[in-house]
């Protein structure tokens, strides 16, 4: 069985920065691109940023770009995002999600998802 | 801003059938034939529930279908249950960026 399980989040001031985790299991986790999407209190789903399976081509969305980067560690199963100069809209829930192959591919559907990590940007 | 529009809410009695819109452009949904919808309880994740405009994951009720139609993409829920009751998301591949794109999303309410 696939499993995603997001961690470090918590209360950041603004201007700080903060280290999201996303462990994997149940797949080879080095063949498939991986997702970070966000989900502002009340809000919709925003894309965040993508990474291939290993060749470290990283994407992301204007929103975010310069501030917060994306990697993995194959020999960990594990995704990663580093927050920096967070601002209080970047306040969400952050889930990480499977790609549906190795290359950031945005017509492919994500499945599965995390249970997701709150962050919250403190004025 | 999203590129997609869905109707903010959708209701329904036990029993009946509904359909959910996704409204885009030539660019996104008219153009290709990658909309996926996620289906997303309150305080839980997101979860796959149609992909490539009708496909339906393992696991996933034969209650669900999707469709497409020119620029709109619908979701049909049959049989229409209590648990159905959630927020509902299309997705589309765009042409037009390289963003992967969410519509605002649609809550489904079981009357």
């Amino acid at each position: 069985e696939v499993q995603l399980l997001e961690s470090g989040g918590g209360l950041v001031q603004r201007g700080g920065s903060l280290r999201l985790s996303c462990a994997a299991s149940g797949f080879t986790f080095s063949s498939y691109a991986m997702y970070w999407v966000r989900q502002a209190p009340g809000k919709g789903l925003e894309w965040v940023s993508a990474i291939s399976g290993s060749d470290g081509s990283t994407y992301y969305a204007d929103s975010v770009k310069g501030r917060f980067s994306i990697s993995r560690d194959n020999s960990k199963n594990t995704l990663y995002l580093q927050m920096n100069s967070l601002r209080a809209e970047d306040t969400a829930v952050y889930y990480c999600a499977k790609g549906s192959s190795y290359y950031y591919d945005s017509s492919r559907p994500l499945d599965p998802w995390g249970q997701g990590t709150l962050v919250t940007v403190s004025s | 801003q999203s590129a997609l529009t869905q109707p903010a809410s959708v209701s329904g009695s036990p029993g009946q059938s509904i359909t959910i819109s996704c409204t885009g452009t030539s660019s996104d949904v008219g153009g290709y034939n990658y909309v996926s919808w996620y289906q997303q309880h309150p305080g839980k994740a997101p979860k796959l529930m149609i992909y490539d405009v009708s496909i339906r994951p393992s696991g996933v009720s034969n209650r669900f279908s999707g469709s497409k139609s020119g620029n709109t993409a619908s979701l049909t829920i049959s049989g229409l249950q209590a648990e159905d009751e959630a927020d509902y998301y299309c997705s589309s591949y765009t042409s037009s960026s390289t963003s992967y794109v969410f519509g605002p999303g649609t809550k489904v309410t079981v009357l």
